[in-house]
């Protein structure tokens, strides 16, 4: 049972560079979250998917896509990168859109150059 | 507005020192409050809940609506407590999302 997975671990893009970062759960959970984590302002809500098939926007989606594959697959998609995206992303999921633990995937380290 | 504020960025005590880190909120709901801790180079975890009412690795975290806060304490801080540590609060009309503070790096010293 590996949990959140993550990939890829780290990556370095270009500005105007586009990429896509990979999260998939084994827990068979119904809810999954995108976070960015920036030093001195926590994590940030990108976009969540509540349940397969549906996504809403999060606090700060600007510059985001997502899609929800399955219900173990939820990637984020950087169209165009900017020096503002760089930062550590966080995957997550839980069993349902209501009172239960996140769990969280390793995190992506992105660097746009 | 749903809001999470952790006063402090860096809490540096020595080992053996009580520690207490801050959280407030501010919910107009019932609220759901979590601490997440993320080891150096590590994944957040759950550290606790406020519904569970239990003790992790000798936190404790108590809900005091009266000040919407939810403070974590630790009578006698270990150096493997060094790490950071989110305060959450959960939104649950709203797939469930988290609100997360900004964060303490909690440090302590031999």
């Amino acid at each position: 049972n590996a949990g959140v997975t993550q990939t890829p671990k780290f990556q370095v893009l270009k500005t105007g560079q586009s990429m896509t970062l990979q999260c998939a759960q084994d827990m068979n959970h119904n809810s999954m979250y995108w976070y960015r984590q920036d030093p001195g302002m926590g994590l940030r809500l990108i976009y969540y998917s509540a349940s397969e098939g549906t996504t809403d926007k999060g606090e700060v989606p600007n510059g985001y896509n997502v899609s929800r594959l399955n219900k173990r697959e939820f990637s984020l998609r950087l169209e165009s990168a900017a020096p503002s995206q760089t930062s550590v992303y966080f995957c997550a999921s839980t069993p349902a859109g209501g009172r239960n633990t996140q769990y969280f995937g390793p995190g992506t380290r992105l660097t746009v150059l | 507005a749903q809001r999470v504020t952790q006063p402090e960025k860096l809490l540096s005590v020595f080992k053996g020192a009580p520690v207490e880190l801050k959280c407030n909120y501010s919910y107009s709901g019932s609220p759901e409050l979590f601490w997440y801790v993320q080891y150096s180079r590590q994944r957040l975890q759950l550290l606790l809940r406020h519904i569970s009412r239990e003790s992790i690795k000798g936190f404790t975290a108590d809900l005091n609506k009266g000040e919407t806060s939810f403070h974590l304490k630790k009578p006698f801080a270990q150096e493997e407590d060094s790490a950071m540590y989110y305060c959450a609060l959960g939104v649950y009309n709203q797939g469930g999302k988290l609100i997360f503070g900004q964060g303490t790096e909690l440090s302590v010293k031999p």
